[in-house]
């Protein structure tokens, strides 16, 4: 079992949808990382968590430590919103990161 | 700041042949991790060092691949021979060790092609 799951693998939705994507860890982690990477581009880091909730602009990540869960949300989503979204964790007492393998997300105009 | 830097961008190159992949690492920065990225598997963690010494390289596939940090500002990730299934995205990432409210940078990466 990978210690970092994501769901879903792949998620096709209409534009202005409301999106969810989820990341599940079986580690103790002192932070974890919502990144993104476009088609043939590089990844960029959305968010940093340890606790709680963070906003930017359509974005929002939660994280639940006692569940070891964590949400990301796009509200009314947009083509530009296409991409694959990747969870990791950096370990607790370590600074290993481990990579969740990622969501597809397609936005259809 | 300019970013993790991380060259080739592209390299292509045939079966048998060495590569070498490098990394600049942003000033600053004491962790850096060199990554593979493939449709099949996604991303891997190849190796990571901290403060220019390797840590875990549990996630280098073969006695072909080596990676060296000489100092702060620069690391490289050897194939040497190269084999097709070789042929990824190879990213290089930094972080600050210390604390945890550091994000993590990454490269634009460099696609490796081996024929």
């Amino acid at each position: 079992k990978n210690e970092v799951e994501q769901s879903p693998q792949n998620l096709t939705a209409q534009e202005g949808e409301f999106i969810t994507i989820n990341c599940s860890y079986s580690v103790g982690i002192s932070a974890l990382h919502w990144l993104q990477q476009h088609p043939g581009g590089g990844i960029v880091s959305l968010f940093m968590l340890s606790s709680g909730k963070k906003k930017h602009g359509r974005l929002i990540a939660t994280i639940n430590i006692q569940e070891k869960h964590s949400s990301l949300h796009i509200t009314a989503s947009h083509p530009r919103d296409s991409a694959v979204y990747i969870c990791a964790v950096r370990s607790r007492g370590g600074d290993k990161i481990i990579f969740g393998k990622g969501t597809r997300l397609h936005i259809l105009p | 700041d300019a970013g993790v830097i991380q060259s080739p961008r592209h390299e292509v190159t045939e079966m048998g042949q060495e590569v070498t992949l490098r990394c600049k690492p942003i000033s600053g920065h004491n962790s850096l991790f060199w990554y593979r990225q493939t449709m099949m598997r996604g991303l891997e963690l190849l190796i990571y060092f901290n403060n220019n010494v390797p840590i875990d390289d549990s996630g280098m596939p073969e006695d072909r691949f080596s990676a060296k940090m000489p100092n702060a500002s620069f690391s490289t990730l050897k194939i040497q021979p190269s084999e097709p299934r070789d042929s990824a995205v190879y990213f290089c990432a930094s972080i600050r060790a210390t604390g945890n409210n550091s994000p993590l940078h990454f490269g634009n990466g460099t696609r490796l092609t081996v024929t």
